[in-house]
């Protein structure tokens, strides 16, 4: 079976780094997407690794640890538009498997 | 470059009707479409995977005779809910897999259908 765990909810200052962690289990897996998705728009994409590592896109980073079923997504110089859910997924059998999203609130 | 459109962004049935949204790739062909449905603050859930040609292939505890599902073409999926009832109001919200993109998990995103059934 497939369980990924994401914290339910994030608060954070404008300005700030954050780091959403996700932890995956899975039988089979073939890479870590990251997604961003704001009230009634659909997910857009952020991140994938497949690889053991950091993957550095601008203000985004996201990381990957296969050995222990770990990942994390940072964001860096917080911005208000920031606020948004942030989904986690393992590419599993063809299909994403989403976490529960984690809600981040950014405040001034 | 690849865009997916949903039809329509909204919509409101009365319970026991039947509505279908739909799910076009503008820009590229899609051999595979993915259906989910997200209830207020939660993930999505994958419905059904949709191949062009072929039957689609449901979720467990997904029913398939509630919800249709037609791949009939390289651009377009829709998805048909039938007898529906206020337990169905939901947000879904199809993908798709570009059939050129070297990414087998790349999926992009249509913009989403509210359905609300009163």
């Amino acid at each position: 079976g497939q369980n990924i765990d994401q914290p339910t909810e994030m608060t954070a200052t404008e300005g700030a780094i954050v780091q959403i962690n996700c932890t995956y289990q899975t039988s089979g897996f073939n890479g870590l997407f990251w997604y961003q998705q704001h009230a009634g728009e659909a997910p857009t994409f952020l991140s994938y690794n497949v690889l053991d590592g950091l993957e550095e896109k601008g203000r985004f980073s996201s990381f990957l640890s296969r050995s222990k079923g770990y990942s994390y997504l940072l964001l860096k110089e917080l911005q208000m538009k920031d606020s948004a859910s942030y989904l986690c997924a393992a590419g599993w059998g063809g299909k994403l498997i989403f976490g529960q999203g984690t809600e981040l609130s950014v405040k001034p | 470059g690849a865009v997916v459109s949903q039809h329509p962004s909204r919509v409101i049935c009365k319970s026991g009707t039947s509505v279908k949204i739909e799910c076009r790739s503008l820009d590229f062909q899609a051999t595979t479409m993915f259906w989910y449905r997200q209830f207020p603050k939660q993930s999505l859930m994958l419905m059904a995977t949709s191949n062009e040609g072929s039957k689609a292939t449901y979720e467990q505890g997904v029913e398939k005779d509630k919800f249709l599902i037609n791949h009939a073409s390289l651009t377009l999926s829709t998805l048909t809910v039938t007898s529906a009832h206020p337990e169905d109001s939901s947000f879904y919200i199809c993908s798709a897999r570009d059939k050129t993109s070297g990414g087998a998990y790349e999926q992009y995103f249509g913009p989403g259908t509210r359905l609300t059934v009163t």
